[in-house]
């Protein structure tokens, strides 16, 4: 099983909203990433956990806050976000921390900020 | 630091026709590099990827991609399009920072005509 479910699809939210972004995988991966993709733009990495730890943050605004209760699940908490904010939020896992470890990537949620 | 470019934003190839897709890095030593492919609205999922040896690397769907250094491209190709390849592609190269941060193309947009 190499797939890694997003939940919602979609979310339309409010810039005073408070909404969860859920990402899972069940390959035993224990490094997890956030991106963010702008429409007709590349994937750009926000977070990386590595074995349930933060190990990077590409510089995100604090409205953007990443949790990994266990080695399967990967949140993404998100408060007083703007508009500019609307994207694709995508997750993806990978074995292990070296470079030639496949990131498999979920379907994404579509995020709109009113 | 590793970077790629894909030099043609979108191509438009008959059904049937064969498709090549451009990809150069800039790396001094040799690259471990990837194609990704994102239909409309979806997750990226991995076509193939290179980090040694055979240069010419089998993917997934019937696609292939040949490293040559001299030139400094990984160009994905495939004989015959089908109309379910129209989709977003990504070349992308993994930083050299430590840990998996992958850095995508501006990505080419192909379009299959009947």
């Amino acid at each position: 099983d190499t797939e890694v479910t997003q939940t919602p699809k979609h979310l339309v939210m409010g810039m005073t909203n408070k909404k969860s972004l859920k990402c899972e995988q069940h390959m035993g991966h224990r490094a997890m990433y956030w991106y963010k993709q702008k429409a007709k733009k590349p994937p750009e990495l926000m977070f990386v956990y590595s074995y349930e730890k933060l190990s990077i943050n590409e510089s995100v605004p604090s409205r953007f806050s990443p949790e990994c209760p266990n080695s399967s699940l990967l949140n993404l908490h998100l408060h007083a976000l703007q508009p500019e904010d609307s994207a694709l939020y995508l997750c993806a896992s990978s074995q292990v921390r070296t470079y030639t470890d496949t990131q498999y990537f979920g379907p994404g949620t579509r995020l709109t900020v009113l | 630091a590793q970077s790629v470019t894909q030099p043609d934003i979108h191509i438009t190839v008959s059904e049937g026709a064969s498709l090549e897709l451009r990809c150069n890095y800039s790396y001094g030593a040799t690259p471990y590099l990837f194609w990704y492919v994102q239909s409309p609205g979806q997750g990226l999922q991995l076509l193939l990827k290179y980090f040694s040896g055979d240069t010419l690397v089998q993917g997934i769907k019937g696609f292939e991609a040949e490293f040559k250094r001299s030139q400094s491209s990984f160009n994905l190709r495939k004989p015959s399009v089908h109309w379910s390849d129209a989709a977003e592609y990504f070349c992308a190269v993994p930083m050299n920072t430590g840990f998996q941060k992958l850095v995508f193309g501006t990505g080419t947009r192909l379009l299959v005509s009947p």
